[in-house]
């Protein structure tokens, strides 16, 4: 059974300044790892999609990295912003179509 | 594209009511996922479901829970006879193929 953590489960940085959120997943064998974003009460926003074959991918300040070997991955934030304020969840998608989630960090960027 | 729509945002519902929520995939996606979010937990897989088919119901309760994708209209999560532990945030995802899903703003229900 699929089982995934993140690590840190909160986090405060100030601006500006650069941090990583930590996600790891029991079973090696994925098809894809996704990471979102979900602002309080509200839906998911996708930000970055890994698929297995693939090291990494970036989009603006976000970079995101899988080692699916040692079930691992992790999301990068380039000089944070208050605005990047919110709970970053990691999900796997292993066979059947079904993600998998992490039960989020929850991130506070204090101006 | 208006991605993927769900409505009611919030819906309230008596003890042993019945509760509806509905799921309007992006255009063009066949495929839709339903999730649920339990008040401080992660997001579980409930069920995947393609045009009139359940392809995989694993993530459903037992009893008292149901989903449909008719072949014309929104996906229907059904719950029968609602009870306060049904309290949490639905939400509905859609696909065209994997990889990648797209997720609704979800529906909050709150049993009283």
């Amino acid at each position: 059974k699929q089982e995934v953590t993140q690590i840190p489960a909160a986090l405060s940085v100030p601006e500006g300044e650069n941090l990583v959120l930590n996600c790891s997943f029991t079973d090696s064998a994925i098809y894809n790892l996704q990471w979102f974003r979900q602002d309080p009460g509200k839906g998911l926003t996708s930000l970055l999609l890994i698929q297995s074959s693939q090291r990494e991918q970036t989009s603006g300040r976000l970079n995101a990295s899988l080692d699916k070997s040692s079930g691992r991955s992790t999301l990068y934030i380039a000089a944070s912003q208050p605005g990047d304020s919110a709970t970053y969840l990691c999900a796997v998608e292993t066979s059947g179509s079904r993600l998998t989630f992490g039960e989020g960090t929850q991130l506070t960027v204090n101006p | 594209n208006a991605g993927v729509m769900q409505n009611p945002r919030h819906l309230v519902r008596r003890r042993g009511q019945e509760a509806r929520l509905r799921c309007s995939p992006m255009k063009g996606h066949s495929h839709v996922y339903w999730y649920r979010q339990l008040p401080e937990e992660g997001l579980k897989f409930m069920v995947y479901l393609q045009k009139e088919n359940i392809i995989d119901e694993s993530g459903m309760p037992k009893e008292r829970f149901s989903a449909e994708f008719p072949k014309e209209g929104p996906s229907i999560l059904r719950i029968q006879q609602v009870v306060r532990g049904d309290s949490a945030a639905y939400f509905c995802a859609s696909s065209s193929s994997p990889p990648g899903y797209t997720f609704g703003s979800g529906t909050r229900l709150t049993v009283v």
